[in-house]
């Protein structure tokens, strides 16, 4: 089946704008993620998402970054008054959640520069 | 505080040797221990993963080992092919906890030459 579908693969945006990510998690699986990966490093852990749960906001970096999911589906990002320090990869994965297992499929990634 | 340190940065093996990137863990709730692989442009993929109640794992050319009581893992890679030149990424999550959200180490980029 088709895999995680992220949109769009690059955006570059200017300092203060706004900008919409999107994630399309693979069909059937409840639990949604949101990673950040800066240039050369490891990934870092920003939202996650769980069925109708409250999601678990604890790895936003700032009241600027937010998401949404609508039930079991598309998840957006968005983050506003970009700065530069934003410019990373972000990464969606999803996977089965508490049904298990707990492998996490990721997407190819939308890759943010801010000028 | 980084609770996944991974080593070494970088790596160069030849055709046909053994890769061995190593992590280790400071968190004692982690349970889930899996390996990724991630080509430049993509996203990262699913290598092989283990749990702390074996000590190894062996899936084709790639073998994880485990070490509780040091809190220690590696991935080894087998026969190394020029097409496993990429960045691999251990990575740890606590499957009791409220999410799996996976703890990463910082990467290994192996190259490995013909």
């Amino acid at each position: 089946g088709a895999g995680v579908s992220q949109s769009p693969s690059n955006k570059v945006t200017e300092k203060g704008k706004d900008v919409e990510l999107r994630c399309d998690p693979i069909s059937g699986h409840t639990a949604l993620y949101w990673y950040r990966q800066r240039l050369g490093q490891g990934l870092e852990f920003l939202i996650y998402f769980q069925g109708n749960s409250a999601p678990d906001k604890s790895g936003l970096p700032s009241d600027r970054f937010s998401a949404e999911r609508t039930g079991e589906s598309v998840s957006t990002l968005t983050i506003q008054r970009t700065q530069q320090e934003d410019s990373a990869v972000y990464l969606c994965a999803s996977s089965l959640g508490r049904a298990g297992p707990y492998e996490q499929y990721f997407g190819p990634g939308t890759r943010l520069t801010v000028t | 505080q980084q609770q996944v340190k991974q080593s070494p940065q970088s790596l160069i093996v030849q055709k046909g040797g053994i890769s061995i990137i190593n992590c280790a863990y400071e968190n004692t709730a982690f349970d889930y221990f899996p390996w990724y692989q991630q080509f430049p442009g993509k996203g990262p993929a699913l290598l092989i993963a283990i749990r702390p109640d074996v000590s190894e794992k062996k899936e084709g050319r790639f073998t994880i080992s485990f070490n509780k009581s040091a809190k220690q893992f590696s991935l080894h890679i087998m026969d190394s092919q020029p097409g496993d030149s990429a960045t691999y990424f251990c990575a740890a999550s606590n499957s009791g906890g409220s999410n799996y959200k996976l703890t990463f180490g910082k990467g290994t980029l192996l190259t490995v030459n013909p």
